[in-house]
């Protein structure tokens, strides 16, 4: 299954862009990138995924490296709110064994957006 | 829209009691998963289902059991609660095994004194 390495912590001004890096280098062919937030011990929130090209939704944009070892989590105009654990996660190929162990959370990244 | 609920929110129990969390989803989604969280790290598995009556194990199943008699319902279930077992709880559920996201509860924060 493909690892994921984030740095654990960033900081961010209030209104400028959140880049969140994450490193996947082992990735395979046809797994997914899978962004995730916790904001203060809530459940864990779905921000985004994708596989290869580039991804936006209301919420932020994932963009993906050409060789996909590597990808960019951007909250474009981060707020107070924004301040939360960022998770990158891979997920690994079903299949008879793994049906169920589709997302394995590491420690993330603590983003603190600064006013 | 609900989505995931879990009961109860909060709970203390002594060491050898035995409680159910229970996890209720509106979505009509096929899987259902039961995660534990301990202080400063990741969300580790528990057991999950990938449909009515089925359940299996996920990384750390000892001294948990679980239920998946409906298909909106996933009971987790503590016989003899140790305090090795504080925790938040979340649930989790998805449509199917294809690029589907998980959607999460809110946990269920559990104390074993």
């Amino acid at each position: 299954d493909a690892k994921t390495t984030q740095p654990p912590s960033m900081d961010c001004a209030e209104g400028r862009a959140a880049n969140l890096p994450c490193n996947h280098s082992t990735i395979s062919g046809n797994e997914y990138v899978y962004w995730y937030r916790q904001i203060h011990s809530q459940g864990p929130q779905y921000i985004i995924h994708g596989l290869k090209n580039n991804e936006t939704n209301e919420m932020a944009s994932l963009i993906i490296t050409e060789d996909r070892k590597s990808s960019t989590l951007i909250l474009p105009h981060a707020t107070l709110r924004d301040t939360a654990v960022y998770y990158c996660i891979v997920r690994p190929r079903p299949g008879p064994r793994n049906y169920g162990q589709n997302f394995v959370f590491g420690p993330g990244t603590r983003l603190s957006v600064l006013p | 829209n609900a989505g995931v609920t879990q009961t109860p929110k909060f709970r203390v129990l002594k060491t050898g009691q035995s409680m159910t969390l229970l996890c209720a989803q509106d979505m009509n989604h096929e899987y259902m998963y039961w995660y534990r969280q301990d202080p400063g790290m990741g969300l580790r598995l528990i057991h999950y289902s990938v449909g009515e009556g089925t359940t299996a194990k996920g990384e750390v199943p000892d001294g948990y059991n679980v239920s998946r008699l409906k298909k909106q319902n996933f009971l987790l279930g503590l016989e003899s609660a140790a305090p090795s077992q504080t925790s938040v709880y979340f649930c989790a559920s998805n449509r199917d095994v294809s690029n589907q996201p998980q959607h999460f509860g809110d946990g269920t924060r559990l104390s074993i004194l």
